[in-house]
């Protein structure tokens, strides 16, 4: 069973740039979730994908999309990029059936904008 | 809407000695509390969790956590202090239904062990 793995692991972006940040679920997980962590923060939930539908969303504008393909692996982008937007972005699975959140975090990718 | 209200960003404690690391929470329905480790450089991994079966939660790694109600609470303590429990935590509450998946998290303790 593999866990959930993120890709790349740390990316530099100059502001105004777009970003595609990846994240494969845990084998059997169709539910993804995307967080962002700013420094010294908790993460903050930006939306989650559910059977390639997004299912909820969190206080993040348009310019941060997403989509999740029928192997229920997703992908974060993130438009006309802000030095605000530097942080850590966190991908989690969820395992079906499952009523309570039980989540399961990548390792995360590293984003800086300069 | 829900909250997580952690108090104290950083803990320090000798090893050995007995943690606590506080968490109060705020929801409008029946809550499903967490708390996750994050090392540095990584993500977060479960400590243990409460969903509405025992309020007494055991974890790995020697963690436990009991949820109160009355209190709106759930403290996570570990008896003794390894120099390996050196990491930040987060307390973290979840909705069911349409809402689960999204998890609210607290601003994170960091604690450190001292030898």
């Amino acid at each position: 069973e593999t866990g959930v793995t993120q890709s790349p692991t740390h990316l530099i972006k100059t502001r105004g740039q777009q970003v595609t940040l990846r994240c494969s679920s845990q084998s059997g997980h169709n539910t993804v979730s995307w967080y962002q962590q700013a420094l010294g923060q908790g993460p903050q939930f930006i939306f989650q994908y559910y059977r390639e539908e997004e299912n909820g969303r969190g206080n993040f504008p348009p310019r941060f999309s997403g989509l999740q393909f029928p192997n229920y692996s997703s992908e974060l982008n993130v438009n006309a990029l802000e030095l605000d937007d530097s942080a850590l972005y966190l991908c989690a699975s969820s395992e079906p059936g499952v009523y309570y959140t039980e989540a399961f975090f990548g390792q995360g990718t590293r984003l800086t904008v300069v | 809407a829900q909250s997580v209200t952690q108090l104290g960003s950083h803990v320090s404690v000798s090893e050995g000695a007995l943690v606590l690391l506080r968490c109060n929470y705020s929801s409008s329905v029946p809550p499903y509390l967490f708390w996750y480790v994050q090392y540095p450089n990584q993500g977060l991994q479960l400590l243990l969790k409460y969903t509405s079966a025992a309020t007494l939660v055991k974890g790995i790694n020697g963690f436990e956590a009991e949820f109160k109600k009355s209190e709106t609470s759930f403290h996570l303590t570990k008896p003794s202090a390894h120099m390996s429990d050196a990491a930040e935590y987060f307390c973290a509450v979840g909705a069911g239904g349409t809402s689960y998946g999204k998890l609210t998290f607290g601003q994170g303790t960091i604690l450190t062990v001292h030898p």
